[in-house]
């Protein structure tokens, strides 16, 4: 079965602070990893995208690590802002297929 | 120009009424998805359109749902006799193409709430 793992569940962080999001997957065959922020009653947003060959991908102040070989990903914010306060899903897709497979989810909350 | 859009935005029930959702994709885009997001829990994949080929609804999770979509426009999801476990978030989502590597766009969702 497919899954996506993501942790923490949830974190807060103060502002102008880093933080670093981890995400688990076991889907197969695997086509690209997706990093999507959804703030609060809003649909996700795409923040960045990677293929397999891809091992790292930024948006400004975001950027994405991509491990295929231990299927693992992060997405660290740096010098977080107040905008920063979403949750932060992981998204994976399977080759030759439409379907993806959603991690649930971690909320970050930032601080003044 | 404009994004997905989904109406209503919220909507409150009684159990056992029929509900309607509605979404407008992004002009162009042939395929379109819809979810269910349960609180603290990822996107459950419900149905999926892809021009005029027949609908995927491996996703749909009893015979109370059901999903139209007219063409490679509007899209309707309708909830027969809703249950308490119905509430949650509806997203709507088109894409250029039906491909994983085609960005899917997600609309602001209706949040339904089954009383």
């Amino acid at each position: 079965k497919n899954q996506v793992e993501q942790s923490p569940q949830s974190l807060i962080i103060l502002e102008g602070k880093n933080c670093t999001l981890q995400c688990n997957y076991t889907v197969s065959p695997f086509s690209n990893l997706r990093w999507y922020k959804q703030d609060t009653g809003r649909g996700p947003v795409s923040l960045t995208i990677m293929t397999f060959s891809e091992n790292t991908k930024s948006n400004g102040r975001y950027t994405a690590t991509l491990d295929a070989d231990t299927k693992q990903s992060s997405l660290h914010i740096t010098a977080s802002q107040l905008s920063d306060s979403a949750s932060y899903i992981c998204v994976v897709g399977v080759l030759n297929d439409y379907k993806l497979s959603f991690g649930a989810g971690t909320t970050v909350t930032v601080r003044a | 120009g404009a994004g997905v859009s989904q109406s209503p935005s919220n909507k409150v029930t009684e159990k056992g009424k029929d509900v309607e959702l509605r979404c407008d994709p992004i002009s162009g885009h042939t395929a379109l998805y819809w979810y269910r997001q349960r609180l603290g829990q990822g996107l459950e994949f419900l149905i999926y359109f892809q021009g005029n080929s027949a609908p995927d609804k491996s996703g749909l999770p009893s015979d109370r749902f059901s999903a139209e979509r007219t063409g490679e426009s509007v899209s309707t999801l309708t909830i027969q006799r809703t249950q308490q476990e119905d509430s949650a978030v509806y997203l709507c989502a088109s894409s250029l193409m039906a491909s994983g590597a085609f960005e899917q766009y997600f609309g602001p969702g209706t949040r339904l709430t089954v009383t």
